[in-house]
């Protein structure tokens, strides 16, 4: 089931941009993704998700590849509160499941 | 708009028993998905109710069971309680039928099994 790649524990200073990244290399062509994150013991918060374009909302921008083998979910001015641990999502149209892996821990530092 | 709830917070049981724990779904869902999250561990699909139906499981043997009653809320039952069960159990409710059925999850009931 495993079909997102993210990086190991990244930091970022408050204020500035976080990015991070996911590789979804065999992604398909109905398959949206998913961007969630956990903060220490609560439940997964729904961020954003696409499919081919670029999204952006209130809390965040993912940037797709063309190819859409992989993308960047971009906090634009991280703050302490967003600390938490990122998980990227590859989930087909319908599909009535969410594949968590091990996601990223971004830890935003003072 | 009501977010979802989970029902109780913390729970500690013993081996062997048997557990109940409550999800109401967000205001306009009518979906509920089951995860459970081991400590240090993404969550793990368990199943999902939709029409009062299970709509899909994973790879949780038969005493993981559940109900969805007719205002969408919904149960998960464990019966025979392992050490192994011990874990965070969180639902998540969506709106079948719609283009991307967006999950959103309430704040999980944390359960220990002695």
């Amino acid at each position: 089931d495993a079909k997102t790649t993210q990086p190991p524990p990244m930091d970022c200073a408050e204020g500035r941009a976080a990015n991070l990244p996911c590789n979804h290399s065999t992604i398909s062509g109905n398959e949206y993704v998913y961007w969630y994150r956990q903060i220490h013991s609560q439940g997964p918060q729904y961020i954003i998700h696409g499919l081919k374009n670029n999204e952006t909302n209130e809390m965040a921008s993912l940037i797709i590849t063309e190819d859409r083998k992989s993308s960047t979910l971009i906090l634009p001015h991280a703050t302490l509160r967003d600390t938490a641990v990122y998980y990227c999502i590859v989930r087909p149209t319908g599909a009535n499941n969410l594949f968590f892996g091990t996601g990223t821990r971004l830890t935003v530092i003072p | 708009e009501t977010g979802v709830t989970q029902s109780p917070t913390h729970l500690i049981k013993t081996r062997g028993q048997q557990v109940t724990l409550r999800c109401s779904s967000q205001s306009g869902h009518n979906t509920v998905s089951w995860y459970q999250q081991a400590l240090g561990q993404g969550p793990q699909f368990i199943f999902q109710y939709y029409r009062e139906e299970e709509n899909g499981r994973g790879n949780f043997p038969p005493r993981f069971s559940g109900l969805q009653f007719p205002n969408y809320s919904s149960e998960l039952n464990v019966n025979a309680l392992e050490l192994d069960d011990s874990a965070l159990y969180l639902c998540a409710s969506s709106l079948q039928g719609t283009a991307q059925e967006t999950q959103y999850f309430g704040p999980g009931t944390r359960l220990l099994v002695l």
